[in-house]
């Protein structure tokens, strides 16, 4: 059974602070995704990838695939990057069809 | 603009009460899906669906049916709601499963 752990489950820090989040997984993926949830409920998806960095403005995400293991970075934190930000993992099936398995999230708080 | 479009957004009812989810999206994508939310569970996914026609069920299908019998829309029907479907529902696509994924606004499911 593929399972996603994600870490911390909470973070609070300081505006201006670099942040981590991490993610790791249990069994082969195709890929691998990076969401954001504010308070209020919507979901926007940050980075998909299947291998190396993607960098977005502040945000760089990184993954290694051998060590079943990827980083969300957020550079220059600001209050507007508190959220909950999700892991989700799409298990390796040949087809890349399978369902996408989720972490249970980072709950972010940045004060200024 | 591009999006995916939940109906209705909050919905309260009463076990065994027939209900259908709308989902729809206007970017012409092959891949749609649907997921729960609940608290200290994350998200799971409920069915997703490759094409018209083509459904295949996710982590926690029982008590859902889905159809998609048009590329744009993939309703999620409850026939017979009980409590334990209590929930925050979303709806997804992607042009593949191996590509972004766009999230609706969320559907908050409550049953009485």
């Amino acid at each position: 059974k593929n399972e996603v752990e994600q870490s911390p489950q909470n973070l609070t820090a300081q505006e201006g602070e670099f942040i981590t989040i991490n993610c790791s997984y249990s069994v082969g993926i195709s890929a691998l995704h990076w969401l954001q949830q504010h308070p209020g409920g919507g979901i926007v998806s940050l980075f998909m990838l299947s291998s190396g960095k993607k960098k977005h403005g502040r945000l760089i995400a990184t993954i290694n695939i051998q060590e079943k293991h990827s980083s969300l970075h957020i550079t220059a934190s600001h209050p507007r990057d508190s959220a909950v930000y999700i892991c989700a993992v799409r298990p390796y099936s040949g087809g890349g069809a399978d369902g996408l398995t989720f972490g249970k999230g980072t709950h972010l708080i940045i004060q200024p | 603009e591009a999006q995916v479009t939940q109906n209705p957004r909050y919905l309260i009812t009463v076990t065994g009460k027939k209900l259908t989810v709308t989902c729809s999206q206007n970017m012409n994508h092959e891949y749609m899906s649907w997921y729960r939310q609940d608290p200290g569970l994350g998200l799971r996914q409920i069915y997703y669906s490759m094409n018209v026609e083509v459904t295949d069920k996710g982590d926690v299908p029982e008590g859902y049916k889905v159809s998609r019998k048009e590329k744009r829309n993939f309703p999620l029907i409850l026939e017979s709601p009980s409590p334990n479907q209590t929930s925050l529902y979303f709806c997804a696509s992607s042009l593949w499963p191996l590509r972004e994924q766009y999230f609706g606004p969320g559907t908050r499911l409550t049953v009485t």
